[in-house]
């Protein structure tokens, strides 16, 4: 059973300072998804990773997906009040000819002015 | 640009009752998936469909049912509404098997 573990689940942090949130997943998997939900908001996708070393960056968020360890980051530069919001990682899981996306737990980032 | 629209938003439910949430999208995507949203336990699969007249169980299928008769529509029945499926349901799309997700606003239902 493919599980996705997020941590922290939850990260105050000051203005102007770096983070890095942390997403394992248990079984093998190519592709990974970032996305970011605003409170009573739905779900928007911030990330796509499609292979081992995969970076990719927009803004002050920069995401990474090392397969082999079954890892990807999420790091956050000199965090902005605008940034506060949830993040979620997935990953996709095939059988039987199907994929579903299996979600983290989710990490409520609240960035403090 | 509609992308995936949900139906209700919102919606208070007697125990007991049949309820549907309606997901319809113009994306043309074949793929289509119900999630259920809970604090604390992030996004769990209810049921999924690959393409028009499939559809498989997620993680929490129990008292959910869907069906999937074109490729716009993925309907979301809850035969017999009971506390415990107060939650906000999420339903989402993608192009292809795999690829990006894109997800709707959002049906907050609360049974009581």
């Amino acid at each position: 059973e493919l599980k996705v573990e997020q941590n922290p689940l939850f990260l105050s942090m000051q203005e102007g300072k770096n983070y890095t949130i942390y997403c394992n997943y248990s079984t093998t998997s190519d592709r990974l998804y970032w996305y970011r939900q605003d409170p009573g908001k739905s779900l928007e996708s911030l990330f796509v990773l499609l292979s081992n070393g995969a970076v990719k960056q927009e803004g002050r968020l920069m995401a990474s997906l090392d397969t082999k360890a079954r890892l990807s980051t999420l790091h956050i530069t000199a965090a902005v009040h605008d940034l506060s919001a949830t993040y979620f990682c997935a990953v996709d899981m095939a059988t039987s000819g199907t994929y579903k996306y299996i979600f983290g737990t989710g990490t409520r980032l609240k960035v403090l002015a | 640009i509609a992308g995936i629209t949900q139906a209700p938003t919102s919606q208070i439910l007697a125990a007991g009752r049949r309820m549907t949430l309606r997901c319809t999208q113009d994306m043309r995507h074949n793929a289509m998936y119900w999630y259920r949203q809970d604090l604390g336990l992030g996004l769990r699969l209810i049921h999924y469909s690959n393409t028009a007249g499939t559809t498989g169980k997620g993680e929490v299928p129990d008292g959910y049912s869907v069906s999937r008769a074109n490729t716009d529509d993925f309907p979301l029945t809850l035969a017999s509404a009971v506390p415990s499926q107060t939650s906000v349901y999420f339903c989402a799309s993608s192009a292809l098997m795999g690829g990006e997700a894109f997800f709707g606003q959002g049906t907050r239902l609360t049974v009581v």
